[in-house]
């Protein structure tokens, strides 16, 4: 099992340009969920996903947009990347959102100039 | 905004000595778990403890759950260098799915 992988691992973006960063996962997990993590704020969640075809907004999720066309792949979408989205991305997944155990990804690191 | 607050910020201590962590949090929980971050990796699950419990152990962890205080805290006892990480607690609430992180300790453990 390779668990949870994302692409890129590294990204650098000029102010208005657009990406997307790929999670995968292979646990058969329902729940995929997208963070950002910026110095002194731990981790704060930008949307997530409760199966294939949904998806639901977190707390910070302006500027973003996700899709979840497949149960093992989801995406999250910079359509006009901003300075302030500089960050690290990670990906996280768990078993019907008990939320008991989320396995993360190994983060994608995402400067905007 | 942050439902959970790590104090201390950072911690540096001798190898073989004892780490605790504290966490703190705002409103009423399911449980309260605690995540590794080694430097440049993404968080690791060390263990959870549920609303009803006061106490819990594995192996060199011992995390504890005053629910009054809405308080935890998380001992690593003979701390190793290999403990050099953040630790970050995340508790969830109501029937939600969802995590909410705290902001994390940093560890140094010296040899």
């Amino acid at each position: 099992n390779a668990g949870v992988t994302q692409t890129p691992k590294f990204r650098v973006l000029k102010t208005g340009q657009s990406m997307t960063l790929l999670c995968a996962q292979d646990m058969n997990h329902e729940y995929m969920y997208w963070y950002r993590q910026d110095p002194g704020m731990g981790l704060r969640l930008i949307h997530y996903s409760v199966g294939e075809g949904t998806t639901a907004k977190g707390e910070v999720p302006d500027g973003y947009n996700v899709s979840r066309l497949k149960k093992q792949n989801f995406l999250l979408g910079l359509e006009s990347a901003a300075p302030s989205q500089t960050s690290v991305y990670f990906c996280a997944s768990d078993y019907r959102g008990r939320s008991d155990t989320q396995y993360f990804g190994p983060g994608t690191r995402l400067t905007v100039l | 905004s942050q439902q959970g607050e790590e104090d201390p910020q950072a911690l540096s201590i001798q190898e073989g000595e004892n780490a605790t962590m504290n966490c703190s949090y705002k409103t009423s929980i399911n449980n309260l778990q605690w995540y590794r971050q080694n430097s440049g990796r993404g968080l690791v699950h060390l263990i959870l403890i549920r609303s009803n419990e006061r106490e819990k152990h594995s192996g060199r962890l011992r995390v504890t759950l005053d629910t009054s205080k809405k308080s935890s805290s998380l001992l690593i006892t003979a701390s190793r260098a290999a403990d050099t990480a953040s630790y970050f607690c995340a508790t969830r609430t109501g029937g939600g799915n969802k995590l909410t992180f705290g902001t994390g300790t940093q560890l140094k453990v010296e040899l």
